[in-house]
């Protein structure tokens, strides 16, 4: 099965400060996201990237950066932490084939802003 | 952007019975349209999709229809156990390609014994 880490598991971080959440795939999809998860808003696309050197902007990137140095690794970056950022952010990645296109998420990072 | 609208946010059945959830969606070019099931404190995962080429898709005990036409898609669980009890939520593929998923706000079923 496809396997998507991220890290670290939990983090809190204080409000001005950066955070970076790390992902690291090795199913060698193109394909990687980062999403947050609040309840009532579901999962939200921050940013994405169709492969190495990539990034593009989704549904809510202000507040944030990412980078895709490589195949495997697609970090978030949050140069100064608000605490409206406390939230979960999920990892995902996937092959972006016609034929589907299933993602596979990681563990979650729980990220607490005070 | 793209929006996923996604009903009910709470549902509660009795085990045995059948739970439907509903999604709609405003961009007539999306055509991918899966669902993720969540357990607590887990990961979202793929539980069943279909494409716009298909009205109805069932595996096993889910059954997913898509309305085109009115823009809308369900899911339905039957004969429900209390291991379906999980976060489920609906997706739609953006504009830009079927690699990009805009998700519903989610629904939180709960199967009472």
């Amino acid at each position: 099965e496809a396997a998507v880490t991220q890290s670290p598991r939990n983090k809190v971080a204080v409000t001005g400060g950066k955070v970076t959440l790390s992902c690291n795939q090795t199913n060698n999809h193109n394909n990687m996201y980062w999403y947050r998860q609040d309840t009532g808003h579901g999962l939200r696309l921050i940013h994405y990237s169709y492969g190495a050197g990539s990034t593009e902007k989704g549904d809510i990137p202000d507040g944030y950066k990412a980078s895709r140095p490589s195949q495997e690794n697609f970090s978030l970056i949050l140069e100064l932490a608000t605490p409206s950022q406390t939230s979960v952010y999920f990892c995902a990645s996937g092959d972006g084939a016609t034929s589907g296109n299933t993602l596979y998420f990681g563990e979650g990072s729980r990220l607490i802003v005070v | 952007g793209e929006q996923v609208e996604q009903l009910p946010s709470i549902l509660r059945v009795q085990e045995g019975s059948s739970a439907s959830i509903n999604c709609s969606y405003e961009d007539s070019a999306s055509n991918y349209f899966p669902w993720y099931k969540q357990e607590p404190g887990e990961n979202p995962k793929l539980i069943i999709d279909i494409r716009s080429n298909m009205e109805r898709k069932q595996i096993q005990e889910l059954i997913v229809l898509l309305d085109k036409k009115a823009k809308r898609f369900s899911l339905h669980i039957t004969d429900t156990q209390p291991g379906d009890s999980a976060m489920y939520f609906c997706a739609a593929s953006g504009s830009s390609g079927s690699w990009q998923l805009i998700f519903g706000s989610g629904t939180q079923l709960t199967v009472m014994p």
